[in-house]
C-alpha cells in the first residue's frame, strides 16, 4: 500500500501569504496518478490538481502543483491566499489499489 | 451538468445492513468508473471501492473485504454500495465521485451510523 504522508498538519498563515504543503509518499508515484484536494467543513472535496501538476476547471492560476516522473514528493503551493482558501488540503495517489489519501494539512487564518 | 446525488444513509445497529445509492445525470455514465469515498467525523478522507464501466472489475480497501459490495445499473445511471456486518468504525459520510481517473466529480454525502 502506497502511504501518502503530508506535512505540516497545520500552517496558520494570514490571507496573502504564501502557503507550501508537502505530500511525501512511502514508494515512487508516478506524476500522472497524484492529485490535490481542497475541502471546506461540510462540503465534499473539490479538485484542485490532477497529474500532480494540472489544474482542474476553473481552480484558480494561484494553485500550482509540482512534482514530475516517477517521484516520492509532490508539493501543492498557493501563492497569495485568499479568504477563502483556507481549508484542509488533501492529497491523493490512484495509481495503484487501495487508492490512499494522505491526512490532510488544515490551513488556518493566524 | 454533471449531478451526483448519494443516498441511503441512516442510523443501523451494529452488524446490521444499508445499501447506499449513488444517482447520476449529466453525463454518459457506462463509460466511466465509479468510486465510493467515505470520511468519519471529524478524520480525513479515506478510500472505500470502485468499479469499472461494465461492473466486471471491482476494488476495495481492506478493511471492508467480504464486507461491502460495490455494483452498478447503467440502465439506472447508479452506482451502490451494500454494507453488511456494518461496525461502529464504518460510521462515516459516504461520498460517490466520478473517475476521470482522478476524482472531478462528488456527491454531497450520505451519513451513515453505526450505533447501539
Amino acid at each position: 500500500e502506497i502511504v501518502l504522508t503530508q506535512s505540516p498538519g497545520t500552517l496558520s498563515l494570514s490571507p496573502g501569504d504564501r502557503a507550501t504543503l508537502s505530500c511525501r509518499a512511502n514508494q515512487s508515484v508516478s506524476s500522472s496518478y497524484l492529485a490535490w484536494f481542497q475541502q471546506k467543513p461540510g462540503q465534499a472535496p473539490r479538485l484542485l490538481i490532477y497529474s500532480a501538476s494540472s489544474r482542474a476547471s476553473g481552480i484558480p492560476d494561484r494553485f500550482r502543483g509540482s512534482g514530475s516522473g516517477t517521484v516520492t514528493d509532490f508539493t501543492l503551493t498557493i501563492s497569495r491566499l485568499e479568504p477563502e482558501d483556507f481549508a484542509v488540503y488533501y492529497c491523493q495517489q490512484f495509481l495503484s489499489s487501495p487508492w490512499t489519501f494522505g491526512q490532510g494539512t488544515k490551513v488556518e487564518i493566524k | 451538468e454533471v449531478q451526483l446525488v448519494e443516498s441511503g444513509g441512516g442510523l443501523v445497529q451494529p452488524e446490521g445492513s444499508l445499501r447506499l445509492s449513488c444517482a447520476t445525470s449529466g453525463f454518459n455514465f457506462n463509460t466511466y468508473w465509479m468510486t465510493w469515498v467515505r470520511q468519519a467525523p471529524g478524520k480525513g478522507l479515506e478510500w472505500v471501492a470502485n468499479i469499472n464501466e461494465d461492473g466486471s472489475e471491482q476494488n476495495y480497501v481492506d478493511s471492508v473485504k467480504g464486507r461491502f459490495t460495490i455494483s452498478r445499473d447503467n440502465a439506472k445511471n447508479s452506482v451502490y454500495l451494500q454494507m453488511t456486518s456494518l461496525r461502529v468504525e464504518d460510521t462515516a459520510v459516504y461520498f460517490c465521485a466520478r473517475n476521470e481517473p482522478w476524482l472531478e466529480f462528488w456527491g454531497q454525502g450520505t451519513l451513515v451510523s453505526v450505533s447501539s
